[in-house]
């Protein structure tokens, strides 16, 4: 399979621990996005990165919440001390987009990780 | 980026046309029109997207008011694998995030 593929597919924690998701895009794609989606909602945007740099970050993001993606590769997503509103499905997309003239702007989804804090 | 507006709901019998409307009466010249859809328990899935001109693809047909403060997406012949959550999306050729609302969820019945 050479979509996207998000690990754990779900992860169940007790409030105040640390948990990570892996993210590993299409191979090739230079860009990755993060989103967070709660029943009922559209997915929000977390953030991107192109290759390894981190362009954008949304205020959703708090502090607790990082992301990296070394080598501009796959991508982790680690939320500390995590609270009982991080409870969400967390979606990984890749994007072949080249540059920022080009309206081709297709974001290929992962099935995402869904997070249960209790 | 402009708001969109939906329905939350439709139906549509399998076979016929699904037609799902969009408005987005603030969006600006440079802003594109995209579609993606998202099945139960998976990823959202783009589907189709314009700027002004009317596009068809294998999947889906975008219609865009000649104002472009609208836009239909038609999915010619509906089947039940089509039902799933339909978000439109009005996006500026220099932004990479995107931006859903709470899209039409659609329901195609036999």
């Amino acid at each position: 399979d050479t979509g996207v593929s998000q690990n754990p597919r779900h992860k169940i924690t007790k409030r105040g621990q640390n948990v990570t998701f892996r993210c590993d895009p299409i191979s090739e794609h230079n860009r990755l996005y993060w989103y967070r989606q709660t029943l009922g909602q559209g997915p929000e945007f977390l953030t991107y990165f192109q290759n390894e740099a981190q362009l954008e970050k949304s205020r959703l993001l708090s502090d607790r919440f990082s992301a990296e993606r070394p080598k501009g590769s796959f991508s982790t997503l680690e939320i500390q001390r995590t609270e009982q509103g991080d409870s969400a499905m967390y979606l990984c997309a890749s994007s072949p987009r080249t540059s920022p003239e080009s309206s081709y702007n297709e974001q290929f989804f992962g099935p995402g990780t869904r997070l249960t804090v209790l | 980026d402009a708001k969109t507006t939906q329905p939350p709901s439709m139906d549509c019998a399998e076979g016929r046309a699904a037609n799902l409307p969009c408005n987005h009466s603030t969006i600006s010249g440079n802003e594109y029109v995209y579609w993606y859809r998202q099945i139960h328990s998976q990823g959202p899935q783009y589907i189709i997207h314009g700027l002004k001109n009317n596009e068809t693809n294998e999947m889906a047909s975008l219609i865009i008011t000649e104002d472009r403060k609208s836009s239909t997406l038609i999915l010619p012949h509906a089947t039940l694998r089509d039902t799933a959550v339909y978000y439109c999306i009005a996006s500026s050729y220099n932004t990479d995030k995107l931006i859903f609302g709470t899209g039409t969820r659609l329901q195609v019945f036999p």
